[in-house]
């Protein structure tokens, strides 16, 4: 019964692929989001979904490209990785309501060599 | 844009002994909330605790409860009786409503807390 969860938990690739890491909640909220945490432990917002379209776009490189099939669904895809894009990335969802705090998933840490 | 600050890279605590955290934020909004996530080494995400701006009492969950300032712009967490499972990074972070009902949530960097047995 996980309420956020992402495929991969871990991913290792090299320097210009290609990848892709899923998420899926089956709480019925209706915004999903992705945060990136570098080696700080700094979060940070990448993109915000809500209903299947784009609220937030925190200036994030085009490389990155969220996909979200249905509102239980945002997936992100990664073109063309850097080695600074290795990190550890978060999907999370809420309730379409002013201040409901976020549910985060186990996040995924992506390594490029 | 708003920030939100956690001055404290890294705190220690006995076991049992209560600790408190810091975190001051900056808003010129007068209507958003502010949570406090704990991040053990196993990496989940998990709310620990939560204050809504307009409501003056301090929340409390537990052996956790906050010290919630809101003209100092201060949201600290205190944990009584500490335990082993507490070690883990605590997350400072506010909500902000957003244009079109969305909302937003920025984060602190961090206090990582030890607990000494």
């Amino acid at each position: 019964d996980t309420a956020v969860s992402q495929t991969p938990k871990y991913l290792v690739t090299q320097m210009g692929n290609d990848k892709s890491i899923k998420c899926e909640q089956n709480l019925g909220h209706d915004t999903m989001y992705w945060y990136k945490q570098d080696s700080k432990k700094f979060l940070k917002i990448m993109f915000s979904y809500n209903n299947k379209e784009l609220i937030i776009n925190e200036t994030v490189p085009n490389r990155f490209s969220p996909k979200s099939p249905d509102k239980a669904h945002l997936n992100l895809h990664i073109n063309s990785l850097e080695l600074g894009d290795s990190a550890v990335y978060f999907c999370a969802s809420s309730k379409f309501l002013r201040y409901s705090p976020l549910h985060f998933g186990n996040g995924t840490r992506l390594t490029v060599t | 844009a708003q920030t939100v600050t956690q001055s404290q890279p890294e705190m220690s605590v006995q076991e049992a002994e209560t600790v408190t955290l810091s975190c001051t934020y900056d808003t010129s909004e007068s209507d958003y909330y502010l949570f406090w996530y704990k991040q053990p080494p196993s990496r989940q995400m998990i709310l620990v605790i939560r204050q809504e701006a307009y409501k003056q009492q301090n929340a409390t969950e537990n052996r956790f409860s906050v010290n919630f300032q809101k003209a100092a712009k201060s949201f600290s967490l205190k944990i009584s009786d500490s335990q082993l499972g507490d070690a883990a990074m605590y997350f400072c972070a506010y909500l902000e409503g957003i244009s079109g009902g969305y909302q937003k949530v920025t984060f602190g960097t961090g206090t990582k807390l030890q607990v000494i047995p």
